[in-house]
Order: C-alpha cells, then sequence, then structure tokens
C-alpha cells in the first residue's frame, strides 16, 4: 500500500521560503511515476503546483515556475517542495501525490494527508 | 489555461436518488484526458475517474464517467450516504493542469 506523508513549518513568514517534504513508503519513487504538489486553500478549490521524477525531471505549474523549486531524495524516498517569497495568498493546505498518468503531468491516485500551512507574521 | 466550469454548485438529492454533474472545458480536452475526484471534509481528495470514463480501483460502479470534447459528466446512479462530499474534475491533456471549482453533493 502507497503511503505519502507531509511534513514541515505549519507557520511561515511572508516573503519567506515555504518548506515541505513528502516521505513514501510501500513503494520506492526510482520504481517509476512523477511525484507531485498540490495545494488547497482552505475552503477553496484545488491548484496543481508541480511534479518530480526520481531523474530529477520536473513539470512546475507556469503560475507558480518562478518561485517553485521541487526535489528529490531517491536514498530516503521523499521528495520535497519549496516556495518562495510567500504571500498570504500561499496559505493552504499543501498535499503531495502520486501522478499515476505515466507522463510528466497527469493526475493523483495517492495523495498525503495534507499539512496546513499559514503565511503571517 | 483550460477552465473548467463545474455545475451546479450544489445538488441537493436524497439518498437512491441518481446524481449527475457536469464539467464544462473552455477548449477540448484532448484524448479525453479528464479525471473526478470526491473530497470530504478534512481528507485529501479520492480519485473516482480517469480517461474520463474509466473507473478507479475500488470504486463502486455506481459511479460512472462520460463526455469528450468539453463536456463531461459525472454520474452516480443510486447515491448512498457515503456519497455526499464535493466532486472535482481536472483536465491533464494541457498545461497548466487545471481543476474544476467542484460541486457539493449535500443530503436534501
Amino acid at each position: 500500500q502507497v503511503q505519502l506523508q507531509e511534513s514541515g513549518p505549519g507557520l511561515v513568514k511572508p516573503s519567506e521560503t515555504l518548506s515541505l517534504t513528502c516521505a513514501v513508503s510501500g513503494y520506492s519513487i526510482t520504481s517509476g511515476y512523477y511525484w507531485g504538489w498540490i495545494r488547497q486553500p482552505p475552503g477553496k478549490g484545488l491548484e496543481w503546483i508541480g511534479n518530480i521524477y526520481h531523474s530529477g525531471s520536473t513539470y512546475y505549474n507556469p503560475s507558480l515556475k518562478s518561485r517553485v523549486t521541487i526535489s528529490v531524495d531517491t536514498s530516503k524516498n521523499q521528495f520535497s517542495l519549496k516556495l518562495s517569497s510567500v504571500t498570504a495568498a500561499d496559505t493552504a493546505v499543501y498535499y503531495c501525490a502520486r501522478d499515476k498518468s505515466g507522463y510528466d503531468y497527469g493526475y493523483a491516485d495517492y495523495w498525503g494527508q495534507g499539512t496546513l500551512v499559514t503565511v503571517s507574521s | 489555461e483550460i477552465v473548467l466550469t463545474q455545475s451546479p454548485g450544489t445538488l441537493s438529492l436524497s439518498p437512491g436518488e441518481r446524481a449527475s454533474l457536469s464539467c464544462r472545458a473552455s477548449q477540448s480536452v484532448s484524448n479525453s484526458y479528464l479525471v473526478w475526484y470526491q473530497q470530504k471534509p478534512g481528507q485529501a481528495p479520492r480519485l473516482l475517474i480517469y480517461g474520463a470514463s474509466s473507473r478507479a480501483t475500488g470504486i463502486p460502479d455506481r459511479f460512472s464517467g462520460s463526455g469528450s470534447g468539453t463536456d463531461f459528466t459525472l454520474t452516480i446512479s443510486r447515491l448512498e450516504p457515503e456519497d455526499f462530499a464535493v466532486y472535482y474534475c481536472q483536465q491533464y491533456g494541457s498545461s497548466p493542469l487545471t481543476f474544476g471549482g467542484g460541486t457539493k453533493v449535500e443530503i436534501k
């Protein structure tokens, strides 16, 4: 059974960098698929942030590309998200997920439980 | 960017009734690369349908998806108590990936 677990600070100050990690269990990241981040502001809809393959190949949402870095650590079977220059608009529940499509961007079949990140001073 | 518009915003139905949820795209979704998710309060979304009409693993057959081009539908043939939730469509035919705004299915 594939399981994903997000971790990281729940509070980030404006203009700083949000950093989250997703630990994957039950499946080796190097076995395939892209792995991604999706967010959901409180009470609102979903936004796909980006994906990464174990080789380091990435897909980023163009609207966030200038501020996003996704990286992978195959030795720890985990991947990470960095979002720079955050504002209150970046307050959201952040989910990590497995992209089932087999392409660099697609859809998610396994999701983490999500972690709320609040941007506030 | 493909904009997905879901309707209605809220659907009020009773258990046992049939639900039809619409997802309309601002331009054609290539290869019918559209999925549906179900989300309950405090939970992550759950994949229901991919490729517009293929059920994901473990999804009951009362859930079905149809459509192509710009018009897609999720149908729940007979609502069970656990089906009351918010449903989102998402397209993966072109970048950026985009989601619809969601349809809430509530108990009447």
